[in-house]
């Protein structure tokens, strides 16, 4: 079955660590995206890419990176920058334009310890 | 003031009750809208997606536009305690926002037997 697979489920990270949570999709779609969820504020974008080898910064970069190497894969790194990286991750692909919905994997519960 | 509002509930109703969700974006160029449902601690997945002004209806669920009042809804017959969830409406504008959705906060219904 076609899909998004993010890894791990659940993450702990002690301070001043940096962390990479995973996503493969095999959708063949062309844009990825990752999303931050936090209670009462919905989602917001942090990274997204249309192609391999380009990304562009959402509204939340700042502390984060990430990369393209591969149509499939779209990893997220959380840095040590990052002053609050607690939340729930949000990994999704869609065709090019994304104008009709995106696919969501089931998510990365991030902990910092 | 976010593009996309969304009073985040919660919102508790009998089984059996019609619910209605509602939200107001205020992005004129927005032209596909979806609602989104997300089970807890799972990713949201896609429920309905409609283009411009008008109704959809699926099943036990109704989407509708009026673009006029910038005002999105998500109408739910007979309602089942499964649809217990978050729904998150989205809105976007095609064209050279290329796959940017914008998120409501999402609206917590529970539905009790």
């Amino acid at each position: 079955d076609g899909g998004i697979t993010q890894s791990p489920k659940y993450l702990f990270r002690k301070e001043g660590q940096n962390v990479t949570l995973s996503c493969e999709q095999n959708l063949n779609h062309d844009a990825m995206y990752w999303y931050r969820q936090d209670p009462g504020q919905g989602l917001r974008l942090i990274y997204y890419s249309q192609i391999v080898n380009d990304f562009q910064k959402g509204d939340i970069a700042e502390g984060y990176s990430v990369s393209r190497e591969k149509k499939e894969s779209f990893p997220l790194t959380v840095t040590s920058a990052q002053k609050n990286p607690t939340a729930f991750y949000l990994c999704a692909s869609s065709p090019a334009g994304g104008r009709y919905g995106y696919t969501f994997g089931s998510g990365t519960r991030l902990t910092v310890v | 003031q976010k593009e996309v509002e969304q009073d985040p509930g919660p919102l508790s109703v009998p089984e059996g009750a019609i619910v209605s969700l509602n939200c107001t974006y205020s992005n004129s160029a927005f032209q596909y809208f979806m609602w989104y449902r997300q089970y807890s601690r799972k990713g949201p997945e896609l429920l309905m997606y409609t283009y411009s002004s008008g109704n959809k209806e699926d099943g036990r669920f109704t989407a509708q536009v009026d673009k006029s009042s910038k005002y999105i809804s998500l109408f739910i017959r007979d309602s089942q305690p499964s649809d217990s969830a978050t729904y998150l409406c989205a809105s976007n504008a095609g064209g050279t926002s290329y796959g940017k959705l914008t998120f409501g906060q999402g609206t917590i219904l529970t539905v009790h037997p």
